[in-house]
């Protein structure tokens, strides 16, 4: 099956910073990727998803980037804001497959 | 739009007790999803439904889990009888279609501690 590696496991930024997180997949045949906002007590929210035919995409502060021959994602948060602290999730999946999760990024925004 | 919904919040049992989750899908969302989260790490799948069929159920202990989707609407996941590395946010997603491309809509999720 599909192993969804996650980069770095925490992260500290001062507000206004920007923050990235990394992912790694194993399966080529992977081709959604969406990232997902984990509030403390509340279940994972989309915020942003990338498919395998595109290489960018944008949503005013949050951009992510999809390198198909290298099988990495990443997730990138600019002008960040106290209210972006939270674990973010990467996950990979394709057609008619369950979503694998990576394990998670705290990201904590200093103001 | 109504998302998912779950019941209850929060539970806790003592060990080799049974409990039982609930969760009601977005309307129309034909795939459910029920995924454990142990503290700390991402959730990880217990068994997947098309309508009322099951797709993939090949990490759940079917020993003492178990999963039904009547009417391929609402759905529950029982635990009988617990163990104390049962205690998880077990978290249930619904999407529109069967395809692995559509978008994945979590539930608050349901606290369980095993005591």
């Amino acid at each position: 099956g599909e192993n969804v590696e996650q980069h770095p496991s925490t992260l500290s930024v001062q507000e206004g910073d920007s923050a990235v997180i990394k992912c790694t997949y194993s399966d080529s045949a992977s081709n959604y990727f969406p990232w997902y906002k984990q509030e403390l007590g509340k279940g994972p929210q989309l915020i942003i998803d990338i498919r395998s035919n595109v290489g960018e995409k944008k949503d005013q502060r949050i951009a992510v980037t999809l390198n198909k021959t290298a099988k990495h994602f990443s997730l990138h948060i600019t002008e960040t804001q106290p209210e972006d602290s939270a674990v973010y999730f990467c996950a990979a999946t394709h057609t008619g497959n369950q979503f694998y999760f990576g394990t998670g990024t705290s990201l904590t925004v200093i103001p | 739009e109504a998302g998912v919904a779950q019941s209850p919040r929060y539970k806790i049992i003592e060990k080799r007790q049974s409990v039982a989750f609930w969760c009601n899908p977005i309307s129309g969302h034909a795939t459910l999803y029920w995924y454990q989260q142990i503290l700390g790490q991402g959730p990880k799948l217990l068994i997947q439904f098309q309508n009322n069929g099951v797709v993939d159920d090949s990490q759940l202990p079917k020993d003492r889990f178990s999963a039904e989707r009547l009417k391929g609407v609402d759905s529950t996941l029982k635990i009988q009888p617990a163990k104390l590395e049962d205690s998880a946010v077990y978290l249930c997603a619904s999407s529109l279609v069967h395809s692995g491309n559509t978008e994945a809509f979590f539930g608050q999720g349901t606290r369980l501690t095993v005591v």
